[in-house]
């Protein structure tokens, strides 16, 4: 069965700080996957999603940025975090070559900018 | 782009009655609706999906309708229990066109024993 990974579970990080928050997913190939966050009490905004190795979409253009060096890595990073990066941030996959599959969501990473 | 408008954004209901939740969508493109249930500090999971092909789906205690001519679609929770309390998340999405999925704003669903 398919498993996702996200961590760390939760975070503090100063402004300014840099920021990696890593996803994986096992049982599963070619998955299209997700970067989603969620500020408190709020919907769920997409900001990055990828088909593909090295293939990435953004929905934000703020100073996040999302890489994938591996087909079922996904990455999500900062340089310099802002306070309005606190959220909730949610990784998820679906099946690539099936188009009406589900998002599956990991458990997500509680981020805190102090 | 596709737009996800949900309402209620809460609800409040006594434990056995039944709850509704309704959802508008603006890309008449739009062929799949999927509904996820949020438990306090969890992740979204799925708890039930629609295509466009159907006009309505059932299982257990909860369905979903959809109507492509008016954009919009439903959940309905019959005779709810005190767990079914979280925050619904409707969807849409354009299948093969688009990869993402555009969410509504989450509805906030507490039910009293």
């Amino acid at each position: 069965s398919q498993t996702i990974h996200q961590w760390p579970a939760t975070l503090v990080q100063p402004v300014g700080s840099p920021l990696s928050l890593e996803c994986t997913v096992e049982g599963t190939s070619n998955p299209n996957l997700y970067w989603y966050r969620q500020a408190a009490g709020r919907g769920l905004q997409l900001l990055f999603y990828s088909v593909g190795i090295g293939q990435i979409s953004s929905e934000v253009p703020q100073n996040l940025s999302a890489s994938r060096p591996q087909d079922r890595q996904f990455i999500l990073s900062s340089k310099k975090l802002l306070l309005s990066d606190s959220g909730f941030y949610l990784c998820a996959w679906r099946a690539g070559d099936f188009n009406f599959s589900p998002l599956h969501f990991g458990n997500g990473t509680r981020l805190t900018v102090t | 782009g596709e737009n996800v408008e949900q309402h209620p954004s809460t609800l409040s209901v006594q434990e056995g009655d039944s709850a509704v939740i309704k959802c508008t969508y603006s890309d008449s493109a739009s062929n799949y609706f999927p509904w996820y249930k949020q438990e306090l500090g969890k992740r979204p999971q799925l708890i039930i999906d629609i295509r466009s092909n159907v006009g309505e789906k059932k299982d257990q205690r909860i369905a979903v309708t959809l109507n492509k001519t008016a954009k919009h679609f439903s959940l309905h929770i019959t005779e709810t229990q005190p767990e079914d309390s979280a925050v619904y998340f409707c969807a849409a999405r354009t299948v093969p066109n688009n990869n993402d999925m555009r969410f509504g704003a989450g509805t906030r669903l507490t039910v009293k024993p």
